[in-house]
């Protein structure tokens, strides 16, 4: 069973403009953790943001934040005023307490243009 | 910051022959690495888990055989794909877990790019 969802598979904007990647998560377990990685072209993943299950506080690092609500089962990213080196896929990923392996959206697609 | 390093990053090879992926982490022990596949325009999947000193266990679907994995100490695992078919060709991505283990945060390698012909 699909334990992350990405919905939008690609998303285009032009810079300056904010994008919001979209996560709902699918789990029993009541210890879990939330990442988001970004791919560039490259294809090495970077580690952007990781979150515990107890921790419903939203994050802002710069131009990205997160919004976590277990209410609704999701850990939206918001990317503000983007830039061109934003262009990337986005993986967003569940780790449950029971084993901490990582299931994978599909990612999202994100192009910037200038 | 934990360092994962793969080795080679990119292999051409062959139909039938074997090749070997290394995964190492640079500056901490890794009692757990995980191996993944992702196919273009795919997302990653989780093909094994490997612990040092035992046998890898492995997800549904992948062949035990075909994937070998060797972890033989806390700063290597090793993943051979043996007679490879073009169906093999991938992205092939490593990941470590630190000791002492922060089991929430995976460490991960660059990525192997395989192309068989």
């Amino acid at each position: 069973a699909q334990k992350v969802t990405q919905a939008q598979t690609e998303i285009s904007v032009v810079e300056k403009e904010d994008v919001t990647l979209d996560c709902v998560y699918e789990t029993r377990d009541t210890t879990y953790y939330l990442f988001w990685y970004k791919q560039p072209p490259s294809g090495e993943l970077v580690f952007l943001i990781r979150r515990n299950s107890f921790d419903e506080q939203n994050e802002i690092s710069g131009r990205y934040s997160w919004n976590f609500q277990k209410s609704t089962s999701s850990f939206n990213f918001t990317i503000t005023a983007s830039q061109v080196v934003d262009s990337a896929v986005y993986f967003c990923a569940l780790s449950e307490a029971v084993d901490y392996k990582l299931s994978f959206g599909a990612g999202t697609t994100v192009t910037v243009r200038a | 910051g934990a360092v994962v390093s793969q080795h080679p990053s990119r292999v051409i090879c062959k139909s039938g022959t074997s090749v070997k992926i290394e995964c190492r982490s640079l500056d901490f022990q890794a009692t757990t690495m995980f191996w993944y596949r992702q196919f273009p325009k795919q997302s990653l999947m989780l093909m094994a888990t490997s612990n040092e000193g035992s046998k890898a266990t492995y997800e549904q679907g992948v062949e035990k055989d075909k994937f070998l994995i060797n972890h033989a100490s806390l700063t290597l695992s090793t993943l051979t794909v043996t007679s490879a078919h073009p169906e093999d060709s991938s992205f092939y991505i490593c990941s470590a877990e630190s000791i002492p283990a922060r089991q929430e945060t995976q460490y991960f390698g660059p990525g192997t790019r395989l192309l068989v012909l």
